[in-house]
């Protein structure tokens, strides 16, 4: 079972709302990953979690929150956002040496 | 730094014609390459990855790519397109930590 899953599918928030995005996955995979995509754009990494622990955070700012509660588990929370975080945040997994990632269908989200 | 390059943002077959998608990488040690698909509104799925195991590279739906270390590529081509293929198709190479280097994506019509 390759299946990364992610909720909600759609999002809309105000600037002034707080929410989390979900992530989980049951391949037993120790390393887990937040992309955000713009239109027609490839993923840019955002953090990256190996055993729980948060290896790499590529500078992102700290309206993002990530949180990895356990190894099938992967949280993004999300306060006072700007319009231009709007985008599809998509969450992977993989084993930690990072060979072979597995993507989420992704969370569409708006920020208004 | 190494980096992904895909020539041409956009191509367009006709149904059952071949389907070339070219990706060039830069690389100093031989890569981990993969190329994912990316349909509409949905998350990345992997359609084939090269390990070293072997030049040649099947992957699901029809599609393959040879690695040619010579050339640096790792072109996708597929015999006969379908109107199914139709999808925005990412070439990336590992860099180890868990990091993925995404080309900037290859937008494929199919016309009937």
């Amino acid at each position: 079972d390759t299946e990364v899953t992610q909720t909600p599918k759609h999002l809309v928030m105000g600037m002034t709302n707080k929410k989390s995005l979900k992530c989980e996955q049951h391949m037993g995979h120790r390393a887990m990953y937040w992309y955000k995509q713009k239109a027609k754009k490839p993923p840019e990494l955002m953090f990256v979690y190996s055993y729980e622990k948060l290896s790499i955070n590529e500078s992102v700012p700290s309206r993002f929150s990530p949180e990895c509660p356990n190894s099938s588990l992967l949280n993004l929370h999300l306060h006072a956002l700007q319009p231009e975080d709007s985008a599809l945040y998509l969450c992977a997994s993989s084993q930690p040496s990072g060979e072979t990632q597995y993507f989420g269908p992704g969370t569409r989200l708006l920020v208004l | 730094a190494q980096s992904v390059t895909q020539l041409g943002s956009h191509v367009s077959v006709s149904e059952g014609a071949l389907v070339l998608l070219r990706c060039n990488y830069s690389s100093s040690v031989p890569p981990y390459l993969f190329w994912y698909v990316q349909y509409p509104n949905q998350g990345l799925q992997l359609l084939l990855k090269y390990t070293s195991a072997a030049t040649l590279v099947k992957g699901i739906n029809g599609f393959e790519a040879e690695f040619k270390k010579s050339e640096t590529s790792f072109h996708l081509t597929k015999p006969s397109a379908h109107m199914s293929d139709a999808a925005e198709y990412f070439c990336a190479v590992s860099v180890g930590g868990g990091k993925l280097i995404f080309g900037q994506g290859t937008e494929l019509s199919v016309k009937p």
